[in-house]
């Protein structure tokens, strides 16, 4: 089964801590996108992946880092600078090629105390 | 600065009747666009795409209309069903290697018996 797979769906962590997000895909996407969602501000990028070992900053990366060892990862790092971490987190790929959609995991929902 | 702006945030439509989702952009590089439709604590998922050598894209109940001097497009359910209530979300990229995929604050829409 292709897909693209979140991990966890809920997280709960202290305020401070740093915590890591886990996005794979097996669709052999070149392309990798980290979305944040909250209520009435729709989906905000926050870090966008074209290729293996490079990323780019979307509109709200601070407070965030990414890395992209291997194609089918792009992990997500919420940092302690973040300052409003609470929201639903929505991983997506796409294939690189123009005209194609992104596919999204099913999301996880951080929550932090 | 939105580059990809729903600017209704909600619409109600009478099941059986038409649903028109409005999107318009300011961004004149975009030439695809896609619209997706998501349900509470899930991932979007596609439903229907355009590119920019269109004016209309349609499959089964959907229709998506273009207006590139405009910078406006819509897209249209009909008939509408209960199935339908949800938020949907227009997005757009441009051709070049950076084509992220921006997306609106989308538009929740709601289907009445």
């Amino acid at each position: 089964d292709g897909g693209i797979t979140q991990s966890p769906k809920y997280l709960f962590r202290k305020e401070g801590q740093n915590v890591t997000l886990s996005c794979e895909q097996n669709l052999n996407h070149d392309a990798m996108y980290w979305y944040r969602q909250d209520p009435g501000q729709g989906l905000r990028l926050i870090y966008y992946s074209q290729i293996v070992n490079d990323f780019q900053k979307g509109d709200i990366a601070e407070g965030y880092s990414v890395s992209r060892e291997k194609k089918e990862s792009f992990p997500l790092t919420v940092t302690s600078a973040q300052k409003n971490p609470t929201a639903f987190y929505l991983c997506a790929s796409s294939d690189a090629r123009v005209g194609t959609e992104a596919f999204f995991g099913q999301g996880t929902r951080l929550t932090v105390v | 600065d939105q580059q990809v702006k729903q600017n209704s945030p909600s619409l109600s439509v009478q099941e059986g009747r038409i649903s028109i989702l409005i999107c318009d952009y300011t961004n004149s590089m975009f030439d695809y666009f896609l619209w997706y439709k998501k349900y509470p604590a899930e991932g979007p998922t596609f439903l229907i795409s355009i590119s920019s050598i269109k004016d209309k894209n349609e499959d089964g109940r959907f229709t998506v209309f273009l207006n590139k001097s405009a910078k406006h497009l819509s897209l249209h359910i009909v008939p509408s069903q209960p199935g339908d209530s949800a938020v949907y979300f227009c997005a757009a990229s441009s051709m070049n290697r950076d084509d992220k995929i921006i997306f609106g604050k989308g538009t929740r829409l709601h289907i009445l018996p």
